[in-house]
């Protein structure tokens, strides 16, 4: 069953450090989404991805977080420097990237974020 | 604003039924998911639904009510595994997800 890949699949790292986070979506998914979860509340959209285009990106705090999917297929997300306030579970999502029908999104494992 | 609302939390018994609800206002409707979590996990699909009515699947059963802005997701024959947390998104009218907090749902034996 195709998956949504992700790693690291925990990082732990110092304030003002740089962080990475790499996520390759089910193969054929044109549309690819990057979400920041805190515990007990639900997914929030960070940036969407339609090919290598950004869809939305209006929540994105984009003074430290930055996002990339040259080729239409992996995604990177990076975080320079990390704040304390980004210690979340990011998740990857992907979906086919059509117009009407359900556009289920499907979830990759997460990268859980602890910042020091 | 848009808005989700659900319980933060519910318990239930071990093969008994509960039923989760979950209420919204957003600009425009384009369908409503039901997503499952386990602690530490990522979310995974359970069912969608973009017409008024019930769908069965298994176990579950997720109901809306487009004109109320209301859906349920009914568990029944509940099992120690379904322990987790449960999230409604309703896509809105520039198809984007809005997501409610989830609902905690704790199973006893």
């Amino acid at each position: 069953e195709a998956e949504v890949a992700q790693s690291p699949r925990y990082k732990i790292t110092e304030k003002s450090q740089a962080v990475a986070f790499w996520c390759d979506p089910i193969s054929g998914h044109a549309t690819l989404y990057w979400y920041r979860q805190i515990l007990g509340q639900g997914p929030e959209l960070l940036v969407q991805f339609q090919d290598e285009s950004v869809v939305d990106d209006s929540q994105l705090p984009k003074d430290r977080f930055s996002a990339e999917r040259l080729k239409g297929v992996d995604s990177t997300l990076k975080i320079q420097p990390a704040e304390l306030g980004d210690s979340a579970m990011y998740l990857c999502a992907s979906s086919l990237g059509e117009t009407g029908g359900a556009e289920t999104q499907y979830f990759g494992p997460g990268t859980r974020l602890l910042v020091l | 604003g848009q808005n989700i609302d659900q319980p933060t939390e519910m318990t239930a018994t071990e093969g008994a039924i509960v039923q989760i609800n979950c209420t919204y206002q957003t600009s425009g409707f384009n369908g409503l998911f039901w997503y499952q979590q386990h602690a530490g996990e990522a979310p995974t699909f359970l069912s969608y639904n973009v017409l008024d009515g019930l769908e069965e699947k298994g176990r579950f059963s997720s109901f809306l009510s487009r004109s109320k802005g209301y859906s349920y997701l009914l568990l029944k024959e509940l099992q120690m595994k379904d322990s987790a947390s449960y999230l409604c998104a309703v896509r809105d009218s520039n198809y984007q997800l809005i997501w409610g907090a989830g609902t905690k749902l704790i199973i006893k034996p």
